[in-house]
């Protein structure tokens, strides 16, 4: 079946660099999540979208922005990247119907130097 | 603030043994609590959900149960097989906080063989 495919798997940046994260959910899903994942840390919310308009915004800094397409897949956009954005980003999809049965993403390992 | 968390960081159970995951939580007003898995390099994985109105659901090997007086709630997993061996979060779906989850930190399951 098909998952939550997200790209790059890894990628390395400079400080003040931007990044962009890709996620495609699975086909017929109409939520998408974006969750940041420090080392060690829990999983945070950051934004979602309903059918691509922005539904939910978690802990998302202003540097960072999403947005989902008309094909539905969502990117993220990150600028002006600190030490501290070094994370793990996970996207996940969902009916918005069973919104507690998400499929994540295997993610975006982010590594700011 | 609110939080959902866990008691032990770390559980360590012999293959075949029946394992349990404690998890408090402080925000009650939430529609649901769900657990996930996430292995090593991946997304985490959904297991199951129970909504507040519940006390007890069952899956495939694997319990969940809400306590709402004491704020508590457990995943046990039966006869837990090697492939169990994972982190495993509880998370929240706050009431009126749309699609967010806010996940409690996790406890590393370790399997013995």
């Amino acid at each position: 079946a098909a998952g939550v495919i997200q790209s790059p798997r890894h990628l390395i940046k400079e400080k003040r660099e931007t990044a962009t994260l890709k996620c495609y959910p699975i086909p017929r899903h109409d939520t998408v999540y974006w969750y940041q994942q420090g080392p060690g840390q829990d999983p945070q919310f950051l934004i979602s979208f309903y059918e691509k308009m922005q539904s939910d915004k978690g802990s998302i800094p202003d540097r960072f922005s999403a947005q989902q397409f008309s094909d539905y897949h969502s990117e993220l956009n990150m600028s002006s990247l600190e030490l501290g954005d070094s994370a793990l980003y996970f996207c996940a999809s969902s009916f918005v119907n069973k919104k507690t049965e998400a499929f994540f993403g295997q993610g975006t390992r982010l590594t700011v130097v | 603030g609110e939080s959902v968390g866990l008691h032990l960081p770390t559980l360590s159970v012999q293959e075949g043994d029946n394992s349990i995951i404690n998890c408090a939580y402080s925000n009650s007003a939430s529609d649901y609590f769900i657990w996930y898995k996430q292995e090593s390099g991946k997304g985490p994985q959904f297991i199951i959900d129970i909504r507040s109105n519940m006390d007890k659901r069952q899956g495939q090997r694997v319990t969940v149960l809400l306590n709402k007086t004491v704020k508590h709630l457990s995943l046990q997993i039966a006869a837990t097989q090697p492939g169990d061996s994972a982190v495993y979060f509880c998370a929240e779906n706050p009431h009126n906080a749309g699609n967010m989850l806010t996940f409690g930190g996790g406890t590393r399951l370790m399997v013995k063989p």
